[in-house]
């Protein structure tokens, strides 16, 4: 089954104390992203990857880190947690090779309370 | 860059009833345009898409209509069902494809039965 799986989903932590949140998908899919949904707001996009070794800033990177060493996997490391961060968070994946029909796929979500 | 603006942000309507969601964006250079439904404890999942060089898609009960003078687009979905609840999300995007999308806000859809 074609999906994009995250870990974890629930995650409550301490300020100040390093995080990582795993996202992999099996779709052989070049296009990673991570958004961030916040009531009110909508999704925002946090930082994205065209392909492995390649991620770029999305509309609110700060205070998140990303890395893309395998096609499958692309992690969101919070370093220094804060309260702020507290949020529903989305890995989504799409196949760059074909832009014209691609779709978004999206991930169960992680609910992260930084206390 | 991009602002997409979303309206209303709760719409309860009653069984068999049409819905209509509107989104407004900013940047006239936007050229693709999805919507999003998200069931409470999941991902959001695309539902319908259109492009800018189409004025309405159709897909059974859901439509998509794109007015590229006005810079608006709404989704339309008619004779609604208790298993059309949910949170829809408008997006658009400058890149012609799914990637960096900038969303609307939500818009929570209460069908009653």
């Amino acid at each position: 089954e074609a999906q994009v799986t995250q870990n974890p989903r629930y995650l409550i932590t301490v300020t100040g104390k390093k995080l990582t949140v795993t996202c992999s998908q099996n779709m052989n899919h070049e296009y990673m992203s991570w958004y961030r949904q916040d009531p009110g707001l909508g999704l925002r996009q946090i930082y994205y990857s065209m392909n492995v070794e390649v991620t770029d800033k999305g509309d609110v990177p700060e205070g998140y880190k990303v890395s893309r060493k395998e096609k499958r996997n692309f992690p969101l490391i919070l370093e220094s947690p804060s309260p702020n961060q507290t949020s529903l968070y989305f890995c989504a994946s799409s196949d760059q090779a074909r832009p014209s029909t691609d779709t978004q796929y999206f991930g169960p979500g992680t609910r992260l309370t930084v206390l | 860059g991009e602002n997409v603006e979303q309206h209303p942000s709760t719409l309860s309507v009653q069984e068999g009833d049409s819905a209509v969601i509107k989104c407004t964006y900013s940047d006239s250079a936007s050229n693709y345009f999805p919507w999003y439904k998200q069931e409470l404890g999941k991902g959001p999942q695309l539902i319908i898409d259109i492009r800018s060089n189409v004025g309405e898609k159709k897909d059974q009960r859901i439509a998509v209509t794109l007015n590229k003078t006005a810079k608006h687009f709404s989704l339309h979905i008619t004779e609604t069902q208790p298993e059309d609840s949910a949170v829809y999300f408008c997006a658009a995007s400058l890149s012609g494809s799914a990637r960096q999308l900038t969303f609307g806000s939500g818009t929570q859809l209460t069908v009653l039965p």
